[in-house]
């Protein structure tokens, strides 16, 4: 059980790159989240997947793109890299079904500076 | 635009002290709020969870919700050096799944 894996650990990209980052979770969750971290600025939330099929902007959703693959898989897109997305990712998820719990659990973070 | 505010800190406490963290948020029908810690270079964890106002202990934990004052705290009782880490409020709102993070309390406890 390994919980929410997502990939790659550190990626460094050029101005006008593109990446995908890649999200899983085995927890059977309904929702999946998009999170970026800036120093002392939190968790800001990018894109979230209420559910399998479903996907809603966050706060700053400027610059990304997901696709909810299926109800494991949550990827979040950069189609051209810019300074200002150098940041920590990190995907979550929460709720199993018929499941009042609304714990987030995190993945081991992604960190990504452009150049 | 939701917000939750918390001090940026560092909060300094001496081994075995009690540590208080605090948390504002601006919308007011929220419900549901949350403490999770972050180690340096880690991810969050969930600490405490509190829906009610009051008090809600756990272990060394102890958050406390003051709806009409906007307000959530957490306290650490009996500070470990193994409890400096960055504390961050959620708040999620009313309706759905969304959490709102504050920037993130760093707490040092010296031995």
């Amino acid at each position: 059980n390994a919980g929410v894996t997502q990939t790659p650990k550190f990626q460094v990209l050029k101005t006008g790159q593109s990446m995908t980052l890649q999200c899983a979770q085995d927890m059977n969750h309904n929702s999946m989240y998009w999170y970026r971290q800036d120093p002392g600025m939190g968790l800001r939330l990018i894109y979230y997947s209420a559910s399998e099929g479903t996907t809603d902007k966050g706060e700053v959703p400027n610059g990304y793109n997901v696709s909810r693959l299926n109800k494991r898989e949550f990827s979040l897109r950069l189609e051209s890299a810019a300074p200002s997305q150098t940041s920590v990712y990190f995907c979550a998820s929460s709720g199993r079904q018929f499941s009042t719990n609304e714990k987030l659990f995190f993945g081991s973070g992604t960190q990504l500076s452009v150049l | 635009q939701k917000e939750v505010e918390q001090n940026s800190g560092p909060l300094s406490v001496p081994e075995g002290a009690i540590a208080s963290l605090n948390c504002t948020y601006s919308d007011r029908v929220s419900q549901s709020f949350f403490w999770y810690r972050q180690y340096s270079g880690k991810s969050p964890e969930l600490i405490m969870s509190i829906y009610s106002n009051g008090d809600k202990e756990d272990g060394r934990f102890t958050a406390q919700l003051n709806k009409a004052s906007q307000y959530v705290s957490l306290l650490i009782r009996d500070s470990q050096p193994s409890d400096s880490a960055t504390y961050l409020c959620a708040v999620k709102e009313a309706a759905g799944n969304k959490l709102t993070f504050g920037g993130g309390t760093r707490v040092l406890v010296k031995p």
